[in-house]
């Protein structure tokens, strides 16, 4: 089955700087990567998403970007806020089939006010 | 819309006690997730469902159970829970195709003693 690895699991960053996680899949059959945000106590929410027949996504300060050849993929985020603080997460998943998404371990992203 | 629900929001158990845990959506999502989710683990599948009526495993399927005898409701069925059962339990939903994002309920926070 798939396997999502994702570093790293602390991250601290000065307010305004950027801040970049990665993570590395297994599966080179698996074509979509979302993203998700989870605040402290809350539900994990999606940010950003890519597909595999794209290398390069963003949304305003968050990006998404996609190596296949290397199987790793890596959201980066610009001129970081306060409210960037909470857990990461990345996943991969094979669609047209069954849709099951594999986590990484999460990334938990600190801004130094 | 209410989205994704769940009930309880809370629960605690004593050993080889049973519950079910309810989860519902309102969006006619075809397919349903249950996740639970342990420090440093991130979220780890334990069953999901592709349409009413049919259920399959997950990373971590044992001692649970689970039916989706109505499209918009999914139940994870402890039978006799232990304490390494102890996790928040989240439930998810999503549409096959293109727009297959997964989303999340509010979660369950289950101790059990």
């Amino acid at each position: 089955g798939e396997n999502v690895e994702q570093h790293p699991s602390t991250l601290s960053v000065q307010e305004g700087d950027s801040a970049v996680i990665k993570c590395t899949y297994s599966d080179s059959a698996s074509n979509y990567f979302p993203w998700y945000k989870q605040e402290l106590g809350k539900r994990p929410q999606l940010i950003i998403d890519i597909r595999s027949n794209v290398g390069e996504k963003k949304d305003q300060r968050i990006a998404v970007t996609l190596n296949k050849t290397a199987k790793h993929f890596s959201l980066h985020i610009t001129e970081t806020q306060p409210e960037d603080s909470a857990v990461y997460f990345c996943a991969a998943s094979r669609q047209g089939g069954n849709e099951k998404l594999t986590f990484g371990t999460g990334t938990r992203l600190t801004i130094i006010p | 819309n209410a989205g994704v629900t769940q009930t309880p929001k809370f629960r605690v158990l004593k050993t080889g006690q049973s519950m079910t845990l309810l989860c519902a959506q309102d969006m006619n999502h075809e397919y349903m997730y249950w996740y639970r989710q342990d420090p440093g683990m991130g979220l780890r599948l334990i069953h999901y469902s592709v349409g009413e009526g049919t259920t399959a495993k997950g990373e971590v399927p044992d001692g649970y159970n689970v039916s989706r005898l109505k499209k918009q409701n999914f139940l994870l069925g402890l039978e006799s829970a232990a304490p390494s059962q102890t996790s928040v339990y989240f439930c998810a939903s999503s549409s096959p195709g293109l727009a297959d994002t997964q989303y999340f309920g509010p979660g369950t926070r289950l101790t059990v003693l």
